[in-house]
């Protein structure tokens, strides 16, 4: 049981380069989320999905688009890379069922770099 | 709005003493309250969750969180520290209305036990 699967696990782009950050989960959950950590500030919310089919912004979305492809996969790009962008990127689903309410699971990270 | 407050950066035990991580927060309602463990290079990992009932919340690998209403805290917990423990833990709320993923995590804790 794979949980949540991101891909690549490191990149470096040059500023104005566009990359998209994969997502996959297996646990059949409908509720997707991308974070940003940065050092010193917790998680920061950018894009989140309800469901397959919706999208919706988060805290920092600006400089980000989003594809619910299907339940399983949620795809974050960047259009224009900017050095801003630099950080380390978190792909989540949410535990369904009220007893698992709030539970999230967590990719292992995608390690970006803008120069 | 919602917010949450690690007030401490780092902190240091030794193996076998008690540890504490310490946790406060503000919501407009009632509070779901979620403590995350993150160990180097990895995504963050479910510990525990406060939602509702028992004041003394149990979540795995032995840690314990207390949630104090009058305190507006929610301290995270454990008897005996292991140097397995040693890793990055953040706090995390929402109101009772929200969903997960727009949950709002501290800026993190970094754990240090000393053999």
């Amino acid at each position: 049981n794979a949980g949540v699967t991101q891909t690549p696990k490191f990149q470096v782009l040059k500023t104005g380069q566009s990359m998209t950050l994969q997502c996959a989960q297996d646990m059949n959950h409908n509720s997707m989320y991308w974070y940003r950590q940065d050092p010193g500030m917790g998680l920061r919310l950018i894009y989140y999905s309800a469901s397959e089919g919706t999208t919706d912004k988060g805290e920092v979305p600006n400089g980000y688009n989003v594809s619910r492809l299907n339940k399983r996969e949620f795809s974050l790009r960047l259009e224009s890379a900017a050095p801003s962008q630099t950080s380390v990127y978190f792909c989540a689903s949410e535990r369904e069922g009220h007893r698992y309410t709030g539970e999230l699971f967590f990719g292992e990270g995608s390690r970006l770099t803008v120069l | 709005a919602q917010s949450v407050a690690q007030p401490e950066d780092q902190v240091n035990v030794a193996e076998g003493n008690p540890l504490t991580v310490k946790c406060t927060y503000s919501v407009s309602g009632n509070p779901y309250l979620f403590w995350y463990v993150q160990y180097p290079n990895r995504g963050l990992q479910f510990l525990l969750k406060y939602i509702t009932g028992d004041n003394l919340v149990k979540g795995s690998y032995g840690f314990e969180a207390e949630f104090n209403k009058s305190q507006t805290s929610f301290h995270l917990k454990k008897p005996s520290a292991l140097v397995s423990d040693s890793a990055l833990y953040f706090c995390a709320v929402r109101d009772e209305n929200t969903n997960a993923g727009k949950s709002t995590f501290g800026d993190g804790t970094t754990l240090t036990v000393k053999p």
